[in-house]
């Protein structure tokens, strides 16, 4: 168990409309990463926040957006979704120090856009 | 562009051999890497680092080994168990965690 937890476990959901995705990160760790991994793909960052504020902006685009809120848990919207957007999404946190906190995963979010 | 690439889709080894899981990368200015574990339904895991100072990092069965000349890192585990089945994931990254740039994953296979 990696201590982060990820809701819902599954989304199935129609091209056009929005979700969003729930990340409470490991206990202690400021930062919040969102990632997409799309079908035999590599995961891609799409963007991170560090104790409420936006840190980093990957290939995230302007239909998705996030926040990371005071107690830490950060939410991912997707909005006028696509049939592309169909992927796993992770949340991962982490401490200040990459070397002694490298990133610790959730078990992701299942999106299916039909 | 893939800065990063793990060649082999998959690969299957005997149990109690050794596995080495490859991975390349093109850009000179990656200074950290790591491996990553992921099963079906889960989450990557973290498995091992190396920094770019250092050329081998051990922990238990696990060797990362660095070439920075070929600008390629591999994972040796020795001996293959059967739960070591599973994806592997090489990222790459500089100076912060978010920079960490990512292969699409070997699938390792351990036969009995």
């Amino acid at each position: 168990d990696s201590g982060v937890t990820q809701t819902p476990k599954h989304l199935i959901t129609a091209t056009g409309q929005r979700v969003t995705l729930r990340c409470s990160p490991r206990s202690g760790d400021l930062s919040v990463y969102w990632y997409q991994q799309s079908l035999d793909q590599g995961l891609q960052f799409l963007i991170q926040y560090y104790n409420g504020e936006e840190r980093a902006k990957g290939n995230i685009l302007e239909r998705f957006s996030a926040q990371q809120f005071p107690d830490l848990h950060s939410e991912l919207n997707l909005s006028s979704l696509e049939l592309g957007d169909s992927a796993l999404y992770f949340c991962a946190s982490s401490g200040w120090d990459r070397e002694n906190s490298p990133l610790h995963f959730g078990n992701g979010t299942r999106l299916t856009v039909t | 562009d893939q800065q990063v690439k793990q060649n082999s889709p998959s690969l299957s080894v005997q149990e109690g051999r050794i596995s080495i899981l490859n991975c390349d990368y093109t850009n000179s200015m990656f200074d950290y890497f790591l491996w990553y574990k992921k099963y079906p339904a889960e989450g990557p895991t973290f498995l091992i680092s190396i920094s770019s100072i250092k050329d081998k990092n051990e922990d238990g069965r696990f060797t990362v080994f660095l070439n920075k000349s070929a600008k390629h890192l591999s994972l040796h585990i020795v001996p293959s168990q059967p739960g070591d089945s599973a994806v592997y994931f090489c990222a790459a990254g500089q100076d912060s965690n978010y920079q960490l740039i990512w292969g699409a994953g070997t699938k390792l296979i351990i036969k009995p």
